[in-house]
């Protein structure tokens, strides 16, 4: 049982690369998000699958997208890398039916750091 | 707009010593908050949620709605407790969840 797992662990683009980080979870959880973790301004939200089929933006979107593949697989892409971009990725998964476990808490992969120069 | 505050970027505290980590939060229906740690090297992981009321590796937290305020306690500070500490909130409905800037305890043995 491995949890989410993401990958790769390391990148290193130049800008205007495009890149697409994979999250993947065996949980059978619901709903599903990517985060990037900055100094100073701690986790902040990209974009979230609350169900298979569904995504939605959050607070810094802007330069990125997403894919829901399927109940386990939600990925992030990035289409023309800026240094703005740097930063560690953190992909997630919740149970999340809003019946049965209503904010319920987030399992963490163990994150993605890209560098963009 | 729910909002999640940490003022502290960085706690010192030496083994032993009480240790308050503070999390105040902005949100205007009734709030479920929770704690996660990023041990050095380890993922982010979850270490208490207030509906449950428990107390994990020593450390508690109080809601107080009327200071709106989650602040994460432990009496005694071990060294194993040196982390990233996040307090985070759900909006509900969609599970969104915004977290504050994140405190870094670090006890000095």
């Amino acid at each position: 049982n491995a949890g989410v797992t993401q990958t790769p662990k390391f990148q290193v683009l130049k800008t205007g690369q495009s890149m697409t980080l994979q999250c993947a979870q065996d949980m059978n959880h619901n709903s599903m998000y990517w985060y990037r973790q900055d100094p100073g301004m701690g986790l902040r939200l990209i974009y979230y699958s609350a169900s298979e089929g569904t995504t939605d933006k959050g607070e810094v979107p802007n330069g990125y997208n997403v894919s829901r593949l399927n109940k386990r697989e939600f990925s992030l892409r990035l289409e023309s890398a800026a240094p703005s971009q740097t930063s560690v990725y953190f992909c997630a998964s919740s149970e999340g039916d809003r019946a049965l476990h209503y904010n319920s808490p987030l399992h963490f992969g163990n994150g993605t750091r890209l560098t963009v120069t | 707009a729910q909002r999640v505050t940490q003022p502290e970027k960085l706690l010192s505290v030496f083994k032993g010593a009480p240790v308050e980590l503070k999390c105040n939060y902005s949100y205007s229906g009734s709030p479920e908050l929770f704690w996660y740690v990023q041990y050095s090297r380890q993922r982010l992981q979850l270490l208490l949620r207030h509906i449950s009321r428990e107390s994990i590796k020593g450390f508690t937290a109080d809601l107080n709605k009327g200071e709106t305020s989650f602040h994460l306690k432990k009496p005694f500070a071990q060294e194993e407790d040196s982390a990233m500490y996040y307090c985070a909130l759900p909006s509900g409905g969609y599970q969104k969840v915004t977290f504050g800037t994140g405190t870094k305890l670090q006890v000095i043995p």
